[in-house]
């Protein structure tokens, strides 16, 4: 049982170049989200998905793309990466959202640099 | 639209001494979930504790408290007989009922311990 893995750890890019960041979870959760964390602004949701086929923008969706084909992967494509983009990326999956004792798992993130 | 608010940027303890970190949220709502997240500098977010609103009774974890103030809309975490391992970005967290596991986040306190 791997958890939430994110791929890349570390990325540079250029402006203008097109990215995907991988997230997959081996424990059958239905919710899987995307955030990102700037420095002074905490973790902002930036698009979510309740199942496969189901996805919706979260807080800040604009430069970002999701799908989710497959209960255990959830990608975030960047297609045309920004210096705004810097970031680092953190993927999370939860077995029941609303439940009340539903917990949250999070993947150890992508440093993402775009220069 | 919910907001969390961490007034703190940074805070300091003595090793085996106390610390309260402060939350406070805006909310319309009548039910909902508290959380608190520890960020060492692995970057890996940590569940510490959660409280359901709904629940009057302080939710407790080992060393870690929480004083929710419904009333006051006040989040704040205890963190008793600190240790050097505690030194981290500690967040806060609100989640409505209906919003499918979307997380809020505060802009985080970071905790320095001393020795």
């Amino acid at each position: 049982n791997a958890g939430v893995t994110q791929t890349p750890k570390f990325q540079v890019l250029k402006t203008g170049q097109s990215m995907t960041l991988q997230c997959a979870q081996d424990m059958n959760h239905e919710y899987m989200s995307w955030y990102r964390q700037d420095p002074g602004m905490g973790l902002r949701l930036i698009h979510y998905s309740v199942g496969a086929g189901i996805t919706d923008q979260g807080e800040v969706p604009n430069g970002y793309n999701v799908s989710r084909s497959t209960t255990e992967d959830f990608p975030l494509r960047l297609l045309s990466a920004a210096p705004s983009q810097t970031s680092v990326y953190f993927c999370a999956s939860s077995y029941s959202p609303t439940h009340s004792t539903d917990t949250q798992y999070f993947g150890p993130g992508t440093r993402l640099t775009v220069l | 639209a919910q907001t969390v608010t961490q007034s703190q940027p940074e805070m300091s303890v003595q090793e085996a001494e106390t610390v309260t970190l402060s939350c406070t949220y805006d909310t319309s709502e009548s039910d909902y979930y508290l959380f608190w997240y520890k960020q060492p500098p692995s970057r890996q977010m940590i569940l510490v504790i959660r409280q359901e609103a709904y629940k009057q009774q302080n939710a407790t974890e080992n060393r870690f408290s929480v004083n929710f103030q419904k009333a006051a809309k006040s989040f704040s975490l205890k963190i008793s007989d600190s240790q050097l391992g505690d030194a981290a970005m500690y967040f806060c967290a609100y989640r409505s009922i209906g919003s499918q596991g979307n997380l809020i986040f505060g802009k985080g306190t970071k905790l320095s311990v001393k020795p």
